[in-house]
């Protein structure tokens, strides 16, 4: 049983397109996230929610929205597509108490063209 | 700028061998936890050590965590091929934010 899954695992567009992410957990955890990793690795947090409400909404485009319709779901949608875009993006779960680890899924290899 | 900034950002070790991975942060922490990524998958949590302990084990793996001087060093011992990958230090400052570094990627030849 996959614990973290998201879908799409590739997904390849134009430019302009509007597109959607979506982030399944069975885990029963609390908190859910949306990470972008770029071309060079590094990993950078975009959104974090408890319990369906949003608690961290890094410095992402407002092109970007989170929706988290129950504590087990996490989808992100992204209107008009950029070539900057392109990227991997995880959806990861974790419990809401301290010192606990996080759970990642497979991830979403978006590339815009 | 990240918080958690890994050192040497490539490894190439031959099997048996242990690797030594470093990672160094800012600020005050929870914890700091290593993960590891392989080639087109997600992240693995690997091991988790709070701030008010100063050495953990796991297998193979050693972590310690010096607060004064804001490191962590990975030790992998006796490595395999198997372990060629990416490797992160993540520190949680929050409960809701586990910022990452750039990634050690270490080939472990066979």
């Amino acid at each position: 049983d996959t614990a973290v899954s998201q879908t799409p695992k590739y997904l390849v567009t134009q430019m302009g397109n509007d597109k959607s992410i979506k982030c399944e957990q069975n885990l029963g955890h609390d908190t859910m996230y949306w990470y972008k990793q770029d071309s060079k690795k590094f990993l950078k947090i975009m959104f974090s929610y408890n319990n369906k409400e949003l608690i961290i909404n890094e410095t992402v485009p407002n092109r970007f929205s989170p929706k988290s319709p129950d504590k087990a779901h996490l989808n992100l949608h992204i209107n008009s597509l950029e070539l900057g875009d392109s990227a991997v993006y995880f959806c990861a779960s974790s419990p809401l108490h301290q010192n606990t680890e996080a759970f990642f899924g497979q991830g979403t290899r978006l590339t815009v063209v | 700028s990240q918080q958690g900034e890994e050192d040497p950002q490539a490894l190439s070790i031959q099997e048996g061998e242990n690797a030594t991975m470093n990672c160094s942060y800012k600020t005050s922490i929870n914890n700091l936890q290593w993960y590891r990524q392989n080639s087109g998958r997600g992240l693995v949590h690997l091991i988790l050590i709070r701030s008010n302990e100063r050495e953990k084990h796991s297998g193979r793996l050693r972590v310690t965590l010096d607060t004064s001087k804001k490191s962590s060093s990975l030790l992998i011992t006796a490595s395999r091929a198997a372990d060629t990958a990416s490797y992160f230090c993540a520190t949680d400052v929050t409960n809701s934010k586990l910022t990452f570094g750039k990634g050690i990627t270490l080939s472990v030849r066979p």
